[in-house]
């Protein structure tokens, strides 16, 4: 049973560039969230997506936007980078049972912005 | 202020030792709660669910208290494999992580 996978597992890129993540959910979960973990602390909500769309957003800005595809895979987009974005980016997947689901986390990828 | 708060730590104990962690969250709408355990550059993993009731797993028991807004984690018998970041975790409309209390079992 393959569990959350995450691409790529690092990264680089330098302010005002553009980067897309990639997520494949858990077997059987169609709902995906991502969040963001600065070095220190603990992962914030960025947003939630489910049947491809958004169905619930965390305090980020508009640079930050997604996308989910019919097979439930998903990306996050971050435009115009700044230092402050570097950060590890967790996807997590579950099933929407109404609330309480149990997210399982991908592996995360690490975003270094220069 | 946060919407959970957790005392950082580090927690340093001997191994074998009982240690107790606490958070404490502000929205009285949260309705689901967890501890999930995170190493060093990995991903959280769920440790438990939290229950009004409290439950127990092994050498680990959660405790809520709605009334209170607060959230506990006894592990008790400590182990070396036990050493890791324990977050808080409260689900409203997402989850919500509180910045996570590090654990260092040492031999």
């Amino acid at each position: 049973d393959a569990g959350v996978t995450q691409s790529p597992t690092h990264l680089i890129k330098t302010r005002g560039q553009q980067v897309t993540l990639r997520c494949s959910p858990k077997s059987g979960h169609d709902t995906v969230s991502w969040y963001q973990q600065a070095l220190g602390q603990g992962p914030q909500f960025i947003f939630q997506y489910y049947e491809e769309e958004e169905r619930q957003r965390g305090n980020f800005p508009d640079r930050f936007s997604g996308h989910q595809f019919p097979n439930y895979s998903s990306e996050l987009n971050v435009n115009a980078l700044l230092l402050g974005d570097s950060a590890l980016y967790l996807c997590a997947s579950s099933t929407p049972t109404g609330g309480g689901e149990t997210q399982y986390f991908g592996p995360g990828t690490r975003l270094l912005v220069l | 202020r946060k919407e959970v708060e957790q005392d950082p730590g580090p927690f340093n104990v001997p191994e074998g030792a009982t240690v107790a962690f606490n958070c404490t969250y502000s929205n009285s709408a949260s309705q689901s709660f967890f501890w999930y355990r995170q190493d060093c550059r990995k991903e959280p993993k769920l440790l438990m669910s939290v229950y009004s009731s409290g439950n127990e797993d092994g050498r680990f028991t959660a405790q809520l208290n709605r009334a209170s807004q607060y959230i506990s984690l006894l592990i008790r018998d400590s182990k070396l494999s036990d050493s890791a970041t324990y977050l808080c975790v409260v689900n409203g409309r997402a989850l919500t992580f509180g910045s996570g209390t590090r654990l260092q079992v040492q031999p």
